[in-house]
């Protein structure tokens, strides 16, 4: 499986300030998402990050809330923007190579607003 | 879209016992199934995944059953141990071209007593 680096792992923000996470693999892959995982919850699709081109995302997650880049095939970020309480969750990138297959998660972010 | 309902909610068993994990999903057209287990504070891991041209597969204590004309699997864990207490959860890719757009279950906490 791919080794997959997600920063920060954890952080503390203030209300209406953003939140950059980054999330690096160590290959290429064709593949990568971001998922959020509300406290005790399961995990639920943000959205698609696509290589090249705007992300896709999915029913009730919005561009201008989580803004995402793919400059590459190992890379991409999600910004969380203009935070509140109810952003404060682990966000998860996951990285898949066949056909969205065996996907595997990065260690995650922990994020905490107040 | 898909939906993966997952029961039991909680799953409390001795040490040496077996414990069985159901999931069904909506989707008849669903052909990916994987199971992750995730221990708190990390990220969830893969521990199996059945295709939908499979029936079961099997991979030492861990063993997945996949019933397609009832829309139903289930992950099987026999002569538990307490490393595997954890939340464990199921996923499903639609069919189509939703690909590596997991919908996940609720989650089993899993607890093994020794």
């Amino acid at each position: 499986s791919a080794v997959i680096s997600q920063k920060p792992s954890r952080d503390i923000c203030q209300r209406g300030t953003s939140l950059t996470i980054q999330c690096q693999v160590d290959s290429q892959v064709t593949m990568m998402f971001w998922y959020r995982q509300q406290p005790g919850q399961s995990l639920t699709l943000i959205a698609t990050a696509n290589q090249g081109s705007e992300a896709t995302y999915e029913s009730g997650f919005v561009i201008d809330k989580f803004p995402i880049s793919r400059p590459n095939l190992t890379f991409s970020t999600l910004t969380v923007s203009n935070m509140s309480p109810e952003d404060s969750s682990i966000y998860l990138c996951s990285v898949g190579r066949i056909n969205g297959e065996k996907l595997f998660f990065g260690s995650g972010t922990q994020l905490s607003v107040l | 879209g898909e939906n993966v309902e997952q029961h039991p909610s909680t799953l409390s068993v001795q040490e040496g016992d077996s414990a069985v994990i159901k999931c069904t999903y909506s989707d008849s057209a669903s052909n990916y199934f994987p199971w992750y287990k995730q221990e708190l504070g990390k990220r969830p891991q893969l521990i199996i995944d059945i295709r939908s041209n499979v029936g079961e597969k099997k991979d030492q204590r861990i063993a997945v059953t996949l019933n397609k004309t009832a829309k139903h699997f289930s992950l099987h864990i026999t002569e538990t141990q307490p490393e595997d207490s954890a939340v464990y959860f199921c996923a499903a890719i639609p069919g189509g071209t939703s690909y590596g757009k997991l919908t996940f279950g609720q989650g089993t906490i899993l607890t093994v007593h020794p």
